[in-house]
């Protein structure tokens, strides 16, 4: 089985400082690394992914997460937040050879502050 | 092309009552996973199925709970008898394939046992 960990469940963080989003995980096959956004009183959205290729990926609002196979993390950073940037962010693994379910992260809840 | 759609948004039910949940996945997606969040916690996945097949449940628990994706209409969650610990949040996702097709999320059902 795989888990996921996210070690830090509330990070407050002011306005255009950098924020980075820690995830680790175990798995004993090849997986694929998610990270969602939740909103408040709204569902998860996709935020990046890690299938295969490039270590590093990054999304479309200035979010980036780069896969480090020999650490098992798969850390999510921005340099610059807004304050529409406060929501919870769950990191999310899979394991294609083997099933099609995803194992979360208790996710973590960033404030961002003026 | 409309997301995936749950409903209702918000439900309420005493302790006893039957509780319904409603998914319809996005067009063309013949998928659906069920995923609960309880408070505090990461979304722990429940189960999978494709038109009229469970395809796996192993997440759901053992008594009360049932879930159905018929050939016409929406996928349902039913939670019979519901107890406070029911209270939660319940997110359905599709996909037009398992496996290694990435899933989306609806924005989910907010359980409430009073």
């Amino acid at each position: 089985a795989q888990s996921v960990t996210q070690l830090d469940s509330q990070v407050p963080v002011f306005e255009e400082a950098p924020v980075e989003l820690r995830c680790n995980y175990s798995s004993s096959v090849s997986v694929y690394l998610f990270w969602y956004v939740q909103y408040p009183n709204q569902g998860l959205q996709l935020l990046l992914k890690y299938l295969s290729g490039s270590t590093l990926v990054e999304s479309i609002n200035g979010f980036e997460a780069e896969f480090n196979k020999s650490q098992t993390s798969f850390h999510l950073r921005k340099p610059s937040v807004h304050i529409s940037d406060t929501a919870e962010y769950f990191c999310a693994v899979s394991r294609p050879s083997v099933d099609y379910k995803l194992s979360f992260g208790a996710g973590t809840t960033v404030t961002v502050r003026a | 092309n409309a997301g995936v759609m749950q409903n209702p948004r918000h439900l309420v039910r005493r302790r006893g009552q039957e509780a319904r949940l409603r998914c319809s996945p996005m067009k063309g997606h013949s998928h659906v996973y069920w995923y609960r969040q309880l408070p505090e916690e990461g979304l722990k996945f429940m189960v999978y199925l494709q038109k009229e097949n469970i395809i796996d449940e192993s997440g759901m628990p053992k008594e009360r709970f049932s879930a159905e994706f018929p050939k016409e209409g929406p996928s349902i969650l039913r939670i019979q008898q519901v107890v406070r610990g029911d209270s939660a949040a319940y997110f359905c996702a599709s996909s037009p394939g398992g496996g290694r097709t990435e899933a989306f999320f609806g924005q989910g059902t907010r359980l409430t046992v009073v």
